[in-house]
C-alpha cells in the first residue's frame, strides 16, 4: 500500500542553522501539507501546497519557513535559522481528492526535530 | 478558536470493553476525519464520514455525525491493549483544511 516517507527520523541541530526535513509523498496525489506537533500538545498545521504553490499558510509559517517541490517526488521544509521553540514533530502529509471529494489526507511517520 | 474539541480528554477501560470518544466543533464542514496516534508516532487515518452523511462503519470502528449538533463519535467495539492510543478528529472545514483538538487519550487494560 503506498504511503507517505519522512526523512530523517530524528534531526538533532543547534540553535540558528538551517534544516531541511524531507517527505515523499504518496505517487498521485496532489496536495502537500507540512503540521507540527510540539511535545504533549495538539497538531497545527503549517502550510498547504498544491500546484507548485503554497495554498494556505498559518500564522507559525512565518518568513523562517519555506516549503519546495524540487522534483516530481520529494517536498521539502527548510527552517532557515532554528529556535528553541521548533523542537516538535514535523508530519508531512499528502492528499487526492479521492472517490468522492473527502480530500483524505495520509500522514507521513514525522520527523523529531530537536534544537539545542 | 474553530478547533475541534475531544471528550473526554483521557478515558480508560478494560480490554473487551467499548469505547466512545466525542468530538465537538465550532464551522461548518466539508467531512469529518478521525486518526489515531500512537505514543510518539504518526498520525494513522482511520474513517471519514461526509456531511451528508450520520453513521458509517469501519471493521471495529463506528462514527456518528450531527451537523445539527456539530459534533461527532468515535465507537471502539470489543476494545484491544493495541487500541491504546491518542484519537483526534479532525474536522474539514469548507476550504479543505483539517481543524485538530487535542485528542483523546485511550488506554486499554489487560
Amino acid at each position: 500500500e503506498p504511503e507517505v516517507t519522512q526523512t530523517p527520523s530524528h534531526q538533532v541541530t543547534q540553535m540558528g542553522q538551517e534544516v531541511i526535513l524531507r517527505c515523499v509523498p504518496i505517487s498521485n496525489h496532489l496536495y502537500f501539507y507540512w503540521y507540527r506537533q510540539i511535545l504533549g500538545q495538539k497538531v497545527e498545521f503549517l502550510v498547504s501546497f498544491y500546484n507548485n504553490e503554497i495554498s494556505e499558510k498559518s500564522e507559525i509559517f512565518d518568513d523562517q519557513f519555506s516549503v519546495e517541490r524540487p522534483d516530481g517526488s520529494n517536498f521539502t521544509l527548510k527552517i532557515r535559522s532554528t529556535k528553541l521553540e521548533d523542537s516538535a514533530m514535523y508530519f508531512c502529509a499528502s492528499s487526492d481528492i479521492g472517490l468522492l471529494g473527502g480530500y483524505e489526507q495520509y500522514f507521513g511517520p514525522g520527523t523529531r526535530l530537536t534544537v539545542t | 478558536s474553530q478547533q475541534g474539541e475531544e471528550d473526554p480528554q483521557a478515558l480508560s477501560i478494560q480490554e473487551g470493553e467499548n469505547a466512545t470518544m466525542n468530538c465537538s466543533y465550532k464551522t461548518s464542514i466539508n467531512n469529518l476525519q478521525w486518526y489515531r496516534q500512537n505514543s510518539g508516532r504518526g498520525l494513522v487515518h482511520l474513517i471519514l464520514i461526509r456531511s451528508n452523511e450520520r453513521e458509517k462503519h469501519s471493521g471495529r470502528l463506528r462514527v456518528t455525525l450531527d451537523t445539527s449538533k456539530k459534533s461527532s463519535s468515535l465507537l471502539i467495539t470489543a476494545s484491544r491493549a493495541a487500541d491504546t492510543a491518542s484519537y483526534f478528529c479532525a474536522p474539514m472545514d469548507s476550504n479543505y483544511q483539517l481543524i485538530w483538538g487535542a485528542g483523546t487519550k485511550l488506554i486499554i487494560k489487560p
